[in-house]
């Protein structure tokens, strides 16, 4: 099945440092790779919607200068997160679109990122 | 405004019986619903899926019911286990792009 890799699991930074994140299609090309951040206790939230080759669609509230994604190629796609926070502190999950479907409907997601800024 | 809801955040099962977890959407032109597993600090993994053009899906010891009139659906496991102990997800939406619910973090208890 489709594999999806995120990359660092769990990364420690200072404020006002930045930090970046990336999420890699394995075995598939995925032209749409989403971005969630999950709070402690909390749902998962959808950041961004990044569509390769083009610029990332944001969802109302999340600050486009402070993540920032870039989807290069149709397999990899990379979070900064830029002038790092202890408020950004959280666990951050990509999820990668195998068009070819299946019963998850391609929705495949990595293993997540836990960011500490300090 | 919340579009998933799933309004118990917590559930305990003794082993060997059944867990229903239960989702609500307000959107009625929602018509891809998925339900995911996720155990801390990890990545959700995908459970199970249904669209609506059925109302009944199976999968081993997972069934998912989906009621398009009351726009609610619900995950049975039958027979629960202590390995299923972990926050379960249900999400719904327009195929390209799905809404989360909260989240019911489930137990089951040996």
């Amino acid at each position: 099945g489709a594999v999806v890799s995120q990359h660092p699991s769990w990364v420690i930074c200072k404020s006002g440092t930045s930090v970046k994140i990336e999420c890699r299609s394995l075995d598939f090309q995925a032209t749409t790779m989403f971005w969630y951040r999950q709070f402690p206790k909390q749902s998962l939230m959808l950041m961004a919607t990044s569509n390769e080759g083009s610029k990332a669609t944001y969802e109302q509230g999340v600050e486009k200068d402070k993540f920032l994604i870039n989807h290069a190629s149709l397999t990899l796609s990379t979070l900064t997160v830029t002038s790092a926070h202890p408020e950004d502190s959280s666990f951050y999950i990509c999820s990668a679109r195998d068009w070819r479907t299946g019963a998850n409907y391609g929705y495949t997601f990595g293993s997540g990122t836990r960011l500490t800024v300090v | 405004d919340q579009q998933v809801k799933q309004n118990s955040p917590s559930l305990s099962v003794q082993e060997g019986r059944i867990s229903i977890l239960n989702c609500d959407y307000t959107n009625s032109m929602f018509d891809y619903f998925l339900w995911y597993k996720k155990y801390p600090a990890e990545g959700p993994t995908f459970l199970i899926s249904i669209s609506s053009i059925k109302d009944k899906n199976e999968d081993g010891r997972f069934t998912v019911f989906l009621n398009k009139s009351a726009k609610h659906l619900s995950l049975h496991i039958v027979p629960s286990q202590p390995g299923d102990s972990a926050v379960y997800f249900c999400a719904a939406g327009p195929y390209d792009k799905v809404i989360f619910g909260p989240g019911t973090s489930l137990s089951v208890i040996p």
